[in-house]
């Protein structure tokens, strides 16, 4: 079974600053995707970005980016000029055939 | 973009009783859909995964019979949770995707309360 490890429960960082949050996983599976999803305080599950297993470029979305090491089995996110709004609760996710969530890093972005 | 609507976002209701929350897909098909229980400062455990007109897939722990699940068109699935207890108090998350990978949209959650 896969499994999806976060090792940074919580976080923070200031307004501006650049932070980066860590996921490794674990499977046998050579295709999958791997995604980040945000949870704010309204809980509502937002994704982040998501990168396929089998594209070797990192995938890169305005201020976020992930830096993908499929060898290492690796997947963390990197927040350029963080903002207050980017408070949440982050969740990396792999997928194969259903997502597998981690257990979350909780960000803070402080003024 | 896909929207999906789950409803009610809170309910309380006594021990014994039954509740039912709905996830419709407002804009999309929903060839599948999802349903997760989320413990205060924890992540996302998936339930059951429900596919239209079909049984819905429970995970190892789930008590079907406790989490009925009915998914009878493509952009409506139910969770009834029957005979509620305290312990079921929890904040319940659906999703639904078209089959497209990676196109999962996530309904704003229910916060049940078991009295």
């Amino acid at each position: 079974a896969q499994t999806v490890t976060q090792s940074q429960p919580e976080m923070s960082v200031q307004e501006a600053e650049t932070v980066t949050l860590s996921c490794t996983y674990d499977t046998s599976e050579s295709n999958y995707y791997l995604f980040w999803y945000k949870q704010p305080p309204s809980r509502q599950m937002i994704l982040v970005i998501r990168q396929e297993a089998y594209k070797q470029q990192n995938a890169t979305e305005n201020r976020f980016s992930v830096n993908f090491q499929k060898a290492a089995k690796s997947f963390s996110l990197k927040i350029s000029d963080s903002q207050l709004g980017d408070t949440a609760m982050y969740f990396c996710a792999f997928m194969k055939d259903r997502l597998v969530f981690g257990k979350g890093t909780r960000l803070s972005v402080i003024a | 973009g896909a929207v999906v609507s789950q409803h009610p976002s809170r309910v309380i209701c006594k021990s014994g009783t039954s509740v039912k929350i709905e996830c419709r897909s407002l804009d999309f098909q929903a060839t599948t859909m999802f349903w997760y229980r989320q413990f205060p400062k924890q992540s996302l455990m998936l339930m059951a995964t429900s596919n239209e007109g079909s049984k819905a897939t429970y995970e190892q722990g789930v008590e079907k019979d406790k989490f009925l699940i009915n998914h009878a068109s493509l952009t409506l699935s139910t969770l009834t949770v029957t005979s509620a207890h305290p312990e079921d108090s929890s904040f319940y998350i659906c999703s639904a995707t078209t089959g497209v990978v990676g196109g999962y949209t996530f309904g704003s959650g229910t916060r049940l309360t078991v009295v």
